[in-house]
């Protein structure tokens, strides 16, 4: 298991509200990735995250932002939900500080987020 | 444009049964490829990862080989049990940066 931990694990909020998704780690990695996965597209890339404050967009960043202010927590927010962002979210990380970098990645639970 | 395809997209076989998934990619420029396993409702669970120098790994009945000049890697899944039921993915980590595209995976379906 590794140590990753999403909030909330499901959410069901209304049109135009934002909406925040936490993700914890405890394991120091380095690297931090919001994915979607909808039927019919897979794992798509939201946002990432390659050490405190750095932050990059992924393939499907419209409507998302993020912040990582600690190695811990990678939050991703909705500013203003839409019935498009209904999915499943998870939350990624790889390259654990102090060892040699294999680029394996390990991924939360996920976060399943309804948009009415 | 790096894309990673995974065919059949569903697959139902009979207990005891040695098969093989498959997962091709259209750029060799990639510093690894990770098979994963997803049960309903659940995240990824990490099977098996192959740098890009190496040409297979194994873990009890499973081996995946990666073959990066034609863009193809195979899982074979040996004795298949009704545990196994899930579905499979594949990733590969684009080499020189921080990014992994993913196949959109293998239902997989074991009848007892």
């Amino acid at each position: 298991d590794a140590g990753i931990t999403q909030s909330p694990r499901h959410k069901v909020t209304e049109t135009g509200t934002p909406v925040t998704l936490r993700c914890h780690q405890t394991e120091n990695h380095r690297y931090m990735y919001w994915y979607r996965q909808d039927p019919g597209h897979g794992l798509r890339l939201i946002h990432y995250s390659y050490g405190v404050k750095d932050t990059d967009k992924g393939e499907v960043s419209d409507g998302y932002s993020v912040s990582r202010s600690k190695t811990e927590d990678f939050l991703l927010t909705l500013e203003s939900a839409t019935s498009s962002q209904t999915s499943v979210y998870f939350c990624a990380i790889s390259a654990p500080e102090r060892e040699a970098f294999t680029g394996e990645l390990f991924f939360g639970e996920g976060s399943r987020l309804t948009v009415l | 444009k790096q894309e990673v395809t995974q065919i059949p997209a569903a697959l139902s076989v009979p207990e005891g049964e040695n098969l093989v998934l498959n997962c091709s990619f259209t750029d060799s420029a990639i510093y690894n490829l990770q098979w994963f396993r997803q049960d309903p409702g659940k995240g990824l669970t990490s099977l098996l990862l192959i740098q890009s120098s190496q040409r297979e790994q194994t873990s009890g009945r499973l081996n995946a080989s990666l073959d990066k000049s034609s863009g193809r890697s195979t899982l074979y899944i040996a004795a298949s049990q009704p545990g196994d039921s899930a579905t499979y993915l594949c990733a590969v980590l684009i080499s020189g940066t921080y990014k992994y595209i993913f196949g959109t995976g293998t239902r997989l379906k074991v009848l007892a």
